[in-house]
């Protein structure tokens, strides 16, 4: 009954491979995001879904590509990795009208 | 950037002692949030305050925000050992524009 939840949650991949992290999440909310946070703990928001519709686009390269199926689901492709996309990425949802955010477990991305 | 900052870095205190961390942040906000991280874990969200509040409480959590002096502090009283975790401020600082995390401060309550 995990609330946000994300596969896999380590991914180690060479340079240059391309690669995606899945996103759920069971609560109902409306808008979903990608987060990364690097090995200083900085914390910082990528992408932006509300209701399938992309709302936030920070300056992430275009190698990095979100897609929402549906509402419920937010993945990551990530194509020809490089050695600083190594980082934890997070997902996280928040409900209709509110700031709060609920944020999954996160998946560890090491590239080599 | 509109990064806000936590001070301090990192924290050590005993258990059933009482923590209290700052952030400091740049412009005007809508709203203020705490959260916290385990580690390996995702965030989990504490509390939020709103820009016109002053004051909030959640359980043994208590969140003060200062618009003037643009800040806000986090107070942990009668800490434990399962209190241990990174605290991250985050500032939403109007309509759809995405929470601005800072760096977090460490807490360790040793036992």
């Amino acid at each position: 009954d995990t609330a946000v939840s994300q596969t896999p949650k380590y991914l180690v991949t060479q340079m240059g491979n391309d690669k995606s992290i899945k996103c759920e999440q069971n609560l109902g909310h409306d808008t979903m995001y990608w987060y990364k946070q690097d090995s200083k703990k900085f914390l910082k928001i990528m992408f932006s879904y509300n209701n399938k519709e992309l709302i936030i686009n920070e300056t992430v390269p275009n190698r990095f590509s979100p897609k929402s199926p549906d509402k419920a689901h937010l993945n990551l492709h990530i194509n020809s990795l490089e050695l600083g996309d190594s980082a934890v990425y997070f997902c996280a949802s928040s409900p209709a009208g509110h700031y709060e955010q609920y944020f999954g477990p996160g998946t560890r991305l090491t590239v080599t | 950037s509109q990064q806000g900052e936590e001070d301090p870095q990192a924290l050590s205190i005993q258990e059933g002692e009482n923590a209290t961390m700052n952030c400091s942040y740049k412009t005007s906000i809508n709203n203020l949030q705490w959260y916290r991280q385990n580690s390996g874990r995702g965030l989990v969200h504490l509390i939020l305050i709103r820009s016109n509040e002053r004051e909030k409480h959640s359980g043994r959590l208590r969140v003060t925000l200062d618009t003037s002096k643009k800040s806000s502090s986090l107070l942990i009283t009668a800490s434990r050992a399962a209190d241990t975790a990174s605290y991250f401020c985050a500032q939403t600082y109007s309509g759809n524009t995405p929470l601005v995390f800072g760096k977090g401060t460490r807490l360790s309550v040793i036992a």
